[in-house]
This record gives C-alpha cells, structure tokens and sequence, in this order.
C-alpha cells in the first residue's frame, strides 16, 4: 500500500482536460510544498513534469500544471493529446527521515 | 547534459546480496544526493535510499535493514547493495538524482534507464 493515495486510472479525449488527485497526510503533502510529478511510459523510466507543487523543468509542457490544497496535491493536464497516455505518479518530500513518498500511481488513457 | 546508466546482475539467487552501480556522466557527482528506486513488474516506485557526494546517507525504514548505498567521487558512481534478497525484490532498479541543487527542492530530476533484477534460483 503506497503513502500517497491517487487514482488507478483516469480518460479523457483529445483536446479535454484532466486532473489527478493525490492525496496524503499532514506529515507529507500537508507540511511541505515540495510534491513532484513523474510521467512514465510503458518500458521508460519516470521523467519529472513538476516539483515544488506547480513548477515546470525547462521543456515540459505548459498543458501540465499543479496544485495543492490541505493534504492533497493536483496534476491537471489540459488540451490532451496522444502523446499524453502514461502513468503518472506523485511524490512528496516527507521530512529527512522518511524523505520522500511515492503514490501508487494512475494510468491515463486518452480516449 | 547528465546522464545516468546503472549496471549489474540481472538475475540473483535468494538470500543473496544484490549488487547494482550507477555510473554518472556529462557532470560531476559532488553537490547531489543520489537515490536508488525501486519499481516491481506492473507495480509504482518505491525509494530505496539516498547518498549524498559526501558519504552521508538515508535509507527508507522498511529496508534499511538491508541496504548499503556508497559513493566513489573518483569514478563518479555510487552503488546499493541490498542483501538477503527474495522474490519480493524482484523489480526495476532505477538510479535517480535529486534535483535539489539545481532546483531548490526536492525532486528527481534525472534518472537512469532502470535494470530489471530477478530474484530467482
């Protein structure tokens, strides 16, 4: 059982928009503004799409966005394309023991 | 750019020690902390444990137990060593850097392909 809760699997069609939630305690999400986001594609390792709750690296997209509120996080990914169909998980920096906790993982399918 | 390549044995028999080093190039080790994750067949990413360019170290609780991370500054890598290993560790190992010196938070900002290990007699 993952630290963070997020959805098994969310779609959407081309051109909507999406969000995935993740959800976790005040001891993770709720004390730090410092949750990332990772894409992963079938047989590719994870590649960071945001850190610090809602900054982008340079090269990502700027149809991806995040939030927090309390103890949940949000990634929204607007204009959905093909391209967009992965597994997406969220991660947030726990404190220097646990350091940092991963959610399971949700899998979006572009319809 | 950085690029991260992870290397090792593929299969390992149970209750042995499973040995992968993550070799960093196109920069330098020093100033980062290095992480080791973990992702099972059809399963999401677990953290192993982390190494920073001065030797420090933490491990995640549930495995700490079992893990040695190190770091060789003068061939730019850094190595885990989990030992007693059964089925259950049988995953994608990936090597991962945290972007925290260059982003100002912690977050994993390059990574390696990823080595599929098989705990298997």
């Amino acid at each position: 059982q993952s630290a963070l809760t997020q959805p098994a699997s969310v779609s959407g069609s081309p051109g909507q928009s999406i969000t995935i939630s993740c959800t976790g305690t005040s001891s993770d999400v709720g004390s730090y503004n410092l949750v990332s986001w990772y894409q992963q594609h079938p047989g590719k390792a994870p590649k960071l799409m945001i850190y610090e709750v809602s900054k982008r690296p340079s090269g990502v997209s700027n149809r991806c966005s995040g939030s927090k509120s309390g103890n949940t996080a949000s990634l929204t990914i607007s204009g959905l394309q093909a391209e967009d169909e992965a597994d997406y998980y969220c991660c947030s920096y726990a404190g220097t023991s646990t350091y940092v906790v991963f959610g399971g993982g949700t899998k979006l399918t572009v319809l | 750019q950085v690029q991260l390549q992870e290397s090792g044995p593929g299969l390992v028999k149970p209750s042995e020690t499973l040995s992968l080093t993550c070799t960093v190039s196109g920069g330098s080790i020093s100033s980062y902390y290095w992480s080791w994750i973990r992702q099972p067949p059809g399963k999401g990413l677990e953290w192993i444990g982390y190494i920073y360019f001065s030797g420090s170290t933490n491990y995640n609780p549930s495995l700490k137990s079992r893990v040695t991370i190190s770091v060789d500054t003068s061939k730019n890598q850094f190595s885990l060593k989990l030992s007693s290993v059964t089925a259950a560790d049988t995953a994608v190992y990936y090597c991962a850097r945290d972007g925290w010196a260059t982003l100002g938070a912690h977050a994993f900002d390059v990574w390696g392909q990823g080595t599929m290990v098989t705990v298997s007699s």
